[in-house]
Parts: C-alpha cells; sequence; structure tokens
C-alpha cells in the first residue's frame, strides 16, 4: 500500500515528441505528487508536483494529468528535446508535511536528436 | 542552485573500513534526509531528521547511523562497511512550515565497498 508503481523503466523518443510516464499508487492518503528530474552524476531536482484537487498542472512543456478515482498520475513532456534525456522519479508524499517521500523506481529517458 | 554539499563525490573502501559521509546545506533549513540510490534507480529514505538532535529511522533499513548537532550538518557514518553497503548515498534538505516540500538534494556519494 505504501508503494508508487512507475512506467516504463526506460523510453525512447524523437526529438519533438511526446514523453508520458505513468505512476499508480494505493495510499489514499497521500497528497502531494512531485515529480523529480535527475541528471547523470547529480541528485535529482523538483521538476513539477500537483495535489489531488485538480486534475491537471502545466509548467512549460511539462504536464502533470491527475486522476484521483483512479489512483493514476502521468508526467508529459511536450516537444521532447535532446536535453530532456534524464531519469525521471515520481513521488507521493507518505505523511501529508514530513515531505517522507516513496519513490517510484523511475524513468531512464533518452530523447534522439 | 541548491546549496547543499556532499563529501566525497566517490568512495572506495575495504571491507571493515569505517567511513562517515559529509553532508552540509547553507538553507537554513530545518528538515534533512538521506536517501540511498541503488544501482537500478530507486531512491529509499534510510534516515531523516526534523532539527539538531532529532533524528530517525527510515523506510529501509540501514546498518548507518546519523547524528544532527548542528542545523547545516547531517554526516551519515558505516561503523564497519561491507560490499553490501555498496551504493549511491543522497543527502537532501527541505524547508519546514506547509510548504510544498520541495527536497533539495546534494550531488551524491558513490560508495564501493571492496
Amino acid at each position: 500500500q505504501q508503494q508508487v508503481k512507475q512506467s516504463p523503466q526506460s523510453l525512447i523518443v524523437q526529438k519533438g515528441g511526446i514523453s508520458i510516464i505513468n505512476c499508480a499508487y494505493e495510499n489514499t492518503a497521500f497528497d502531494y505528487f512531485p515529480w523529480y528530474q535527475q541528471f547523470p552524476g547529480k541528485g535529482p531536482a523538483l521538476l513539477i508536483a500537483i495535489r489531488p484537487d485538480v486534475s491537471e498542472k502545466k509548467e512549460g512543456r511539462f504536464t502533470i494529468s491527475f486522476n484521483k478515482s483512479a489512483k493514476q498520475f502521468s508526467l508529459h513532456i511536450m516537444d521532447s528535446q535532446p536535453g530532456d534525456s534524464a531519469t525521471y522519479f515520481c513521488a507521493a508524499s507518505r505523511q501529508p508535511g514530513t515531505y517522507k517521500y516513496i519513490f517510484g523506481t523511475g524513468t531512464r529517458l533518452k530523447v534522439l536528436a | 542552485e541548491a546549496d547543499i554539499y556532499q563529501t566525497p563525490r566517490y568512495l572506495v573502501i575495504g571491507t571493515g573500513k569505517k567511513i562517515t559521509l559529509e553532508c552540509s546545506q547553507t538553507m537554513g533549513h530545518d528538515k534533512m534526509y538521506w536517501y540511498q540510490q541503488d544501482p537500478g534507480m530507486e531512491l529509499h529514505l534510510i534516515h531523516y531528521s526534523y532539527g539538531v538532535n532529532s533524528t530517525e529511522k527510515g523506510d529501509l533499513s540501514s546498518e548507518s547511523t546519523v547524528s544532527r548537532i548542528r542545523t547545516e550538518h547531517f554526516p551519515l557514518t558505516l561503523e564497519s562497511a561491507r560490499p553490501s553497503h555498496t551504493s549511491q548515498y543522497l543527502c537532501a534538505s527541505s524547508e519546514s512550515g506547509q510548504g510544498d516540500g520541495e527536497l533539495f538534494f546534494g550531488e551524491g556519494s558513490r560508495l564501493t565497498v571492496l
């Protein structure tokens, strides 16, 4: 019940295409869902986040879609660029306000030039 | 750019050695965390701290210990390293209060125990 399941494990997209990464959770107590981006040799950095009171949040080319009834959320990267090549982690806040996140297993995205 | 620093970045040591991974942040954050990142990428919380003299174990059982004597400093220690401790260790911090709880990560310490 504490897991966050992320798919796919790896993804290859052509430049200009749409990258879609999916996550699913079980614990309905989760109330904050961030996505982190990690480049090789670096620590993860917050990319975008959403709370369950909205179904979608967009920041530039990055959009989170949230389906509360299905307990699923996804990251969409529009017009994917080679610079987006990184590992993406979804996460969920296990105890609201404590920021002790459960992370997904990560998706390694490669955008071909 | 986050102001959280980890040293060493890379460490290769023999079995049985004592090691300390250093983590410091200059943002004045009360909350700090240690995550273990497996070679396959997954992150697991192993320690966290809500402030000075406050430390607790995370989800993943770890033989490491931590201390929080100063707000800015959160070192992790392994008294006797084993090959099973080989991993990347990521330190993070976050603000207190009711904010969104963004984690600021360091660049990690990659530990290899031979």
